[in-house]
């Protein structure tokens, strides 16, 4: 599985857009990457995924770079309730087939603060 | 609908002692992976199972074991706790096929003293 590679820490106002890095540069053409996040004490939570396109959904948008070694997690409008840790995980395609390990780095920490 | 329901949600045992943790996932989903967290080493991949079988197993002792029932409910258990196996025990479950979103359950947050 190809490794990923994203800041520890960011920090952000409230309201305003957080855009969270990711490198993947060993990436292949058969990986997604996917975004969750994990809110304290809580199970980590399914916000997003793209294979070449940018994507769009009611909590984010991701933007892939055209050679697919990295992206930007983004969220619009971050409230208080987007405090978690995020992390970035590259998804082979036939992963489920594969009995399905997600490789979980340490993530980035984002605290939205007022 | 509902989602991945783990079982119990808190868990006190002492070393020496064995444990059994349960997960109900989704309706439709035949996929149960688990994974440990703990501060020190995060999220790791403990086992996944599918149709009763294991499929796949991440680096932890044999102490460490799991199986599925046939309704795609799964169990995992630990024999002869260890300090160390404190954490929190993340279940997740996922559709038959494609590069579908893994969901997870809340844990189970076990205490070994």
């Amino acid at each position: 599985d190809a490794k990923t590679t994203q800041p520890t820490s960011m920090d952000c106002a409230e309201g305003r857009a957080a855009n969270l890095p990711c490198n993947h540069s060993t990436i292949s053409g058969n990986e997604y990457v996917y975004w969750y996040r994990q809110i304290h004490s809580q199970g980590p939570q399914y916000i997003i995924h793209g294979l070449k396109n940018n994507e769009t959904n009611e909590m984010a948008s991701l933007i892939i770079t055209e050679d697919r070694k990295s992206s930007t997690l983004i969220l619009p409008h971050a409230t208080l309730r987007d405090t978690a840790v995020y992390y970035c995980i590259v998804i082979y395609l036939g992963l489920y087939n594969q009995g399905g390990k997600l490789i979980f780095g340490q993530g980035t920490e984002l605290s939205v603060k007022p | 609908k509902a989602g991945v329901t783990q079982t119990p949600r808190y868990l006190i045992k002492t070393r020496g002692q064995q444990v059994t943790l349960s997960c109900s996932p989704i309706s439709g989903h035949r996929s149960v992976s688990w994974y440990q967290q703990t501060p020190g080493q995060g999220l790791q991949f403990l086992f996944e199972y599918f149709s009763e079988t294991q499929r796949n197993k991440g680096n932890f002792p044999g102490r460490f074991s799991g199986r599925q029932f046939s309704n795609s409910r799964s169990e995992m258990n630990v024999s002869t706790l260890e300090l160390g196996d404190s954490a929190l025990y993340l279940c997740a479950s996922s559709l038959a096929e494609g590069p579908a979103g893994y969901t997870f359950g809340s844990g189970t947050r076990l205490t070994v003293v």
